[in-house]
């Protein structure tokens, strides 16, 4: 067990829905991360947060936001759904920025559009 | 473009023998690589790391060997056991600055290892 808390488990949504995601870090862990799993991808970093504020942004569309919250939990809200945005999507925890310890990862939220 | 490669999506191996996964990369300014390990319905955890000061780092049966140069990483498993049956990702991260800059790691597509009995 990670620590890293990710609800759902599975959510199955209609093209041009809204979803929201939900992340919950590891206990003393200020920064979050989320990543997008596709098909025969690999993980493709979206967006990380420390201590509240949005550090670093990769390949996240505007379609999408997220943000975290001051308990430091974290949600990845996904507006205007394509059949293309069906993925696992990881939360992601570490303890902060300035440090080489490793990210923890969350089980996955897996997104069907359909 | 891909700054992480792993270019053997699979890989299988006798139970026993060691198994080797590759990575290799683009961006220099990576200076910390990891591997994580990826389980069915779980998420990536972490195995072990290196730091580009350094050429290996041992962990008990798993060690990773960093050559510069070339721009190669590899962990290598040894003796292989059926638990080790998993997908494998190579990950890299790259020098913190100061004031910003992602500290997401970039990862590769991942190898998945098989352990034949």
């Amino acid at each position: 067990d990670s620590g890293v808390t990710q609800t759902p488990k599975h959510l199955i949504t209609a093209t041009g829905q809204r979803v929201t995601l939900r992340c919950s870090p590891r206990s003393g862990d200020l920064s979050v991360y989320w990543y997008q799993q596709s098909l025969d991808q690999g993980l493709q970093f979206l967006i990380q947060y420390y201590n509240g504020e949005e550090r670093a942004k990769g390949n996240i569309l505007e379609r999408f936001s997220a943000q975290q919250f001051p308990d430091l939990h974290s949600e990845l809200n996904l507006s205007s759904l394509e059949l293309g945005d069906s993925a696992l999507y990881f939360c992601a925890s570490s303890v902060g920025p300035g440090d080489n310890s490793p990210l923890h990862f969350g089980n996955g939220t897996r997104l069907t559009v359909t | 473009d891909q700054q992480v490669k792993q270019n053997s999506p699979s890989l299988s191996v006798q139970e026993g023998r060691i198994s080797i996964l590759n990575c290799d990369y683009t961006n220099s300014m990576f200076d910390y690589f990891l591997w994580y390990k990826k389980y069915p319905a779980e998420g990536p955890t972490f195995l072990i790391s290196i730091s580009s000061i350094k050429d290996k780092n041992e962990d008990g049966r798993f060690t990773v060997f960093l050559n510069k140069s070339a721009k190669h990483l590899s962990l290598h498993i040894v003796p292989s056991q059926p638990g080790d049956s998993a997908v494998y990702f190579c990950a890299a991260r790259t020098a913190l600055h100061s004031g910003g800059g992602a500290d997401g790691l970039t990862f590769g597509k991942g190898t998945h290892l098989i352990i034949q009995p």
